[in-house]
């Protein structure tokens, strides 16, 4: 049964336009969710977050967006550049436990 | 920056053996996690740590164990390794509901 869903395996975006990762959950108890990046032979990175009072958080080139009652989020990149190639992990928790994760997108930013 | 280090970035053992993996903080987090990372699974949570000496059961810990005996040190034990768990293991801390940062994992085979 999953909790956190990423039913994008890989998505392919030119160069300099936007890229656009979506996850859904299930848990309406989850209350804090974040994304990480990650490159192979290396621990996943954290990039983002936003908690449930909130719909949208920024933080340079990257916007997360949050739609509780489509238990929603998604992560926009833009302008897209070639060192965001990398494998783009959604999580989502309650209080202080271990987070749940999607599997995975990988995103691939093409020249 | 956060540094979480896990003793071994590769290791083979065979199965039977009782298998240590090593996972240190610099950062004063109360929380540890400990995660392995599948193809096509993405990241599911083996056991937690709120504290010195506590440990609580993740998503799967059956055949694993975990010691805490110092806050910054947090070590996953394979009681009795079997070829299923090989595996890339990611170590994570974390202040009380901060995002979890991660080490760069031991990719462990069990032969």
């Amino acid at each position: 049964d999953q909790q956190v869903k990423q039913n994008s395996p890989s998505l392919s975006v030119q160069e300099g336009r936007i890229s656009i990762l979506n996850c859904d959950y299930t848990n309406s108890m989850f209350d804090y969710f974040l994304w990480y990046k990650k490159y192979p032979a290396e621990g996943p990175t954290f990039l983002i977050s936003i908690s449930s009072i909130k719909d949208k958080n920024e933080d340079g080139r990257f916007t997360v967006f949050l739609n509780k009652s489509a238990k929603h989020l998604s992560l926009h990149i833009v302008p897209s550049q070639p060192g965001d190639s990398a494998v783009y992990f959604c999580a989502a928790g309650g209080g202080a436990d271990g987070l749940t994760f999607g599997k995975g997108t990988h995103l691939i930013i093409q020249p | 920056d956060v540094k979480v280090t896990q003793s071994s970035r590769y290791l083979v053992k065979r199965t039977g053996e009782k298998v240590f993996l090593e996972c240190v903080q610099d950062m004063d987090h109360e929380n540890m996690f400990w995660y392995r990372q599948d193809p096509g699974l993405g990241l599911r949570l083996i056991y937690f740590s709120y504290d010195v000496k506590m440990k609580e059961k993740g998503d799967i810990p059956e055949g694993y164990s975990v010691s805490r005996e110092k806050k910054e040190r947090f070590s996953l034990i394979l009681e009795s390794a079997s070829t299923n768990q090989t595996s890339m293991y990611l170590c994570a801390s974390s202040f009380a509901l901060g995002p979890q940062h991660f080490g760069d994992g031991t990719r462990l085979s069990i032969l």
